[in-house]
């Protein structure tokens, strides 16, 4: 059974510019969870997507949006680039949809913003 | 403000002996602990949890702690391997909170050989 897949590993981005990350859940699970792993810094809760729906999301500035497809796929993007923005983006899928449950992550996606 | 946290960035242990991870928390709600294992350039994966109504949930060489009353668990693993070398986040959660887990900053283990 195919895992938490992300694309791409690795995006290079100006600042200013947007970036766009994608995420596949493990198949039947139907919410998606948006973490930031900065340097130094533990993994900061960013979204959470379930049903399509936008169920909450952490402590990060309006640029950062995302949305969930019928397939249950998701995007972050992150508009209008900060050099802090700088980090590995782990999406996680789960069974859960109470929000309490296992996670289950995907490899990253490792943002660079020169 | 940090709900969940783990003081030790580092820790190293001779292989073969016991390796004891320490994790605090603030928020009282919290009811469900989790255990998280990084390797480098991989995705977190899940190792062990406790729900409150439990004090301690073992997995094989793995056991979690949970004292509510001093707000802290603990990640025991005995014996020590060289695979555990790794980063181990502590995770928190609530029945019905919508924040999905709070994580602490990890502790990277070292196992010595």
């Amino acid at each position: 059974e195919a895992g938490v897949t992300q694309s791409p590993t690795h995006l290079i981005k100006t600042r200013g510019q947007q970036a766009t990350l994608r995420c596949s859940p493990i198949s039947g699970h139907t919410s998606v969870y948006w973490y930031q792993q900065a340097l130094g810094l533990g993994l900061q809760f960013l979204l959470w997507y379930d049903e399509g729906e936008e169920r909450n999301r952490g402590n990060f500035p309006p640029r950062f949006s995302g949305r969930q497809f019928p397939n249950y796929s998701s995007e972050l993007n992150v508009n209008a680039l900060e050099l802090e923005d700088s980090a590995l983006y782990l999406c996680a899928s789960s069974l859960d949809t109470r929000g309490t449950g296992e996670l289950f992550f995907g490899e990253g996606s490792r943002l660079t913003v020169l | 403000d940090q709900q969940v946290k783990q003081n030790s960035p580092s820790l190293s242990v001779q292989e073969g002996r016991i390796s004891i991870l320490n994790c605090d928390y603030t928020n009282s709600m919290f009811d469900y602990f989790l255990w998280y294992k990084k390797y480098p350039a991989e995705g977190p994966t899940f190792l062990i949890s406790i729900s409150s109504i439990k004090d301690k949930n073992e997995d094989g060489r793995f056991t979690v702690f949970l004292n509510k009353s001093a707000k802290h668990l603990s990640l025991h693993i005995v014996p020590s391997q060289p695979g555990d070398s790794a980063v181990y986040f502590c995770a928190a959660s609530r029945s019905g909170g919508a924040d999905g887990l709070t994580f602490g900053k990890g502790t990277h283990l070292i196992i010595q050989p």
